[in-house]
């Protein structure tokens, strides 16, 4: 049960996009359209932004979304605002467990 | 209003036990599948357990295997992790979150319960 692969930190400028990536396997990420994506801010409990793979919840920005190819997913954010500065996991389904990833703390300069 | 509020948390010493509760309100409990996530101080969030909707199915991280038991009561609206032989590495916020649609979108969290082990 190994965690997925996520960069510790990214960061960008007011109004610019970023991505965030999640590697995986083909028994997690690769196999399945079961992507999650979460936000939490610090103290917070994290918050549910894309969920099968590029599906947004009701009452989240359109400015989130997700993509997947192959064993990587990837969450873009476009329209940086300070608000989204923030700690990243993507989390994966698998058939015997959940899969999260390491965390990306995002940083709006 | 949906939500989700833990109890149980506190201060056990190593090779102790604990058992968390979960109530849930403002939707239909035993229609959903749960889970438990935890979170060590500065770290990152780790999956723990899962049950499924009637609670006839169960999975554990291997971490806590053999010594964590999830389980619920749908007549109580609520979900339990007991957990035994607690080591400190076991120290962590621990929250419950609903699987709205039972393939690990957890769009429910409760707010956290802390579980410190440590003589």
């Amino acid at each position: 049960q190994s965690a997925l692969t996520q960069p510790a930190s990214v960061s960008g400028s007011p109004g610019q996009s970023i991505t965030i990536s999640c590697t995986g396997t083909s028994s997690d990420v690769g196999g399945y359209n079961y992507v999650s994506w979460y936000q939490q801010h610090p103290g917070k409990a994290p918050k549910l932004m894309i969920y099968e793979v590029s599906n947004r919840p009701s009452g989240v920005s359109n400015r989130f979304s997700g993509s997947k190819s192959g064993n990587t997913a990837s969450l873009t954010i476009s329209g940086l605002q300070a608000e989204d500065e923030a700690d990243y996991y993507c989390s994966s389904y698998t058939s015997s467990s959940t899969q999260f990833g390491g965390g990306t703390k995002l940083t709006v300069l | 209003e949906v939500q989700l509020v833990e109890s149980g948390g506190g201060l056990v010493q190593p090779g102790g036990s604990l058992r968390l509760s979960c109530a849930a309100s403002g939707f239909t409990f035993s229609s959903y599948w749960m889970h438990w996530v935890r979170q060590a101080p500065g770290k990152g969030l780790v999956w723990v357990s899962r049950i499924n909707s009637d609670g006839s199915s169960t999975s554990y991280a291997d971490s806590v295997k053999g010594r964590f038991t999830i389980s619920r009561d749908n007549a109580k609206n609520t979900l339990y992790l007991q957990m035994n032989s607690l080591r400190a590495e076991d120290t962590a916020v621990y929250y419950c979150a609903r699987d709205f649609l039972a393939n690990d979108a957890f769009d429910i969290w409760g707010q956290g319960t802390m579980v410190t082990v440590s003589s």
